[in-house]
């Protein structure tokens, strides 16, 4: 079956301009996640969903990064005022909901501030 | 709080060796430990993981792991390496909420 896709692939903008970055979970999954991976690091987790509410947004860096997932299934990771440093791959991952069920992660989207 | 450390930042090997990857977490809740591989231009994938019971875990691609619980380790085995292991590894915790929680990765890269 089809996995976690994300689009677009690559995203380009300039500082100070807004984008938004796509998550399409697998079928059925009810959890959802996004991280972000910089340049030779670890992803870092940003934010989860359970169904349509955000059960954890710890990660979150700060108000300028916004996550919505109005039906429960696809997700948009939203950056207003974007900043160089918020240049990294942006990562999805679903999960069957259950804490220990696997995590299965999307091919990202690399952000790039100009 | 919760946190992982990945010992090694490359690891070269040529190809047919064994080779261990390293990792040691911080917990102090119940552990559950993975290990995902990052093929170029891919995204992760679970090679392996320990919920509970037998410490050594077996994984996809001839991967094993052995959970340590008084050396707070999750090392990653493979007895014999192929060119097509070279890739990042990342060894993770789970914390209670269920987010994921990375080392910095290792780059495996094996040599002919």
């Amino acid at each position: 079956g089809a996995g976690v896709s994300q689009t677009p692939s690559n995203k380009v903008t300039e500082k100070g301009k807004y984008v938004e970055l796509r998550c399409d979970p697998i079928s059925g999954h009810t959890a959802l996640y996004w991280y972000r991976q910089s340049l030779g690091q670890g992803p870092e987790f940003l934010i989860y969903f359970q169904g349509t509410g955000a059960a954890d947004d710890s990660g979150l860096p700060n108000d300028r990064f916004f996550a919505v997932r109005p039906e429960g299934s696809v997700s948009t990771l939203k950056i207003q005022r974007t900043e160089r440093g918020d240049s990294a791959v942006y990562l999805c991952a679903s999960s069957e909901g259950l804490l220990y069920n696997e995590q299965f992660f999307g091919p990202g989207t690399r952000l790039t501030v100009l | 709080a919760q946190s992982v450390t990945q010992l090694d930042s490359q690891v070269p090997v040529f190809e047919e060796a064994p080779v261990e990857l390293r990792c040691n977490y911080s917990s102090s809740v119940s552990v559950y430990l993975f290990w995902y591989v990052q093929y170029p231009n891919q995204g992760l994938q679970l090679l392996l993981k320990y919920l509970s019971g037998s410490t050594l875990v077996k994984g996809i691609n001839g991967f094993e792991a052995e959970f340590n619980k008084s050396q707070t380790s999750f090392h990653l085995r493979k007895p014999s390496v192929h060119i097509s292991d070279t890739a990042e590894y990342f060894c993770a915790v789970r914390s209670n909420t269920g987010k994921l929680i990375f080392g910095q990765g290792t780059t495996l890269q094996v040599k002919p």
